[in-house]
């Protein structure tokens, strides 16, 4: 079975700074990528994600992430974070399974942003 | 717009009284998923429907049940919710056509006293 692990558990960082947000997945066939984000008291938005092709996915509000085979990550990276970036940020993954899709989530980011 | 609702968006039951959350969907999608999500934790997929097919994850407790009668509608009941059940519930739908991306509903509170 596939798993999802996201290191960060809680990064704080003031506006402007650079963001990367690490995600590793284990599974060894071909897998489907997302970011998901949570803002505070809303619910799950896809931010961006990842089936095939350019491996440099762009998403929304400036975010991309870049999938990496050979290390099995897909990183979140955003060049200048906002206050509004503040939220819970989620790696996840299916495994193609036409009609089956089994979104298996990591444990998540909790993003905090000075202004 | 197209969307997921549930209902309620908060909820409190008793200790082992049951109870039943709801979802709509205006996404015609044939796939409906419920995730139990507990604070500070990742979404748990609890079961999920293909159309009317029920697929039930391993480790769901028995104590709960799902239904769909129909494309739009999927129900969770939990027959006797213990205080381990105090949890947001989440809904997402998703269909093959639209690249297996799962679109989330704002999720029900649950509160057990």
């Amino acid at each position: 079975a596939q798993s999802v692990s996201q290191h960060n558990h809680h990064v704080i960082l003031s506006e402007a700074a650079s963001l990367e947000l690490g995600c590793n997945y284990s599974y060894g066939g071909t897998v489907n990528l997302f970011w998901y984000v949570q803002y505070p008291g809303q619910h799950l938005q896809l931010l961006l994600k990842y089936f095939s092709g350019d491996p440099l996915v762009k998403g929304i509000k400036g975010f991309e992430a870049e999938f990496i085979k050979s290390k099995f990550s897909f990183n979140l990276r955003k060049p200048s974070v906002q206050w509004s970036d503040t939220a819970e940020y989620f790696c996840a993954v299916t495994v193609s399974n036409f009609g089956n899709e089994k979104l298996t989530f990591g444990t998540g980011t909790r993003l905090t942003i000075i202004p | 717009d197209a969307m997921v609702i549930q209902n309620p968006r908060y909820q409190v039951t008793q200790f082992g009284k049951p109870v039943t959350l709801s979802c709509s969907q205006t996404l015609n999608h044939n796939v409906m998923y419920w995730y139990q999500q507990k604070s500070s934790q990742a979404p748990k997929l609890l079961f999920h429907y293909y159309d009317k097919d029920f697929n039930n994850e391993a480790d769901t407790p028995d104590n709960f049940q799902s239904r769909r009668p129909n494309t739009s509608f999927c129900f969770l009941d939990i027959r006797s919710p213990g205080l381990g059940d105090a949890a947001m519930y989440l809904c997402a739908t998703s269909d093959p056509g639209t690249g297996e991306t799962q679109y989330f509903g704002p999720g029900t509170r649950l509160l057990v006293l």
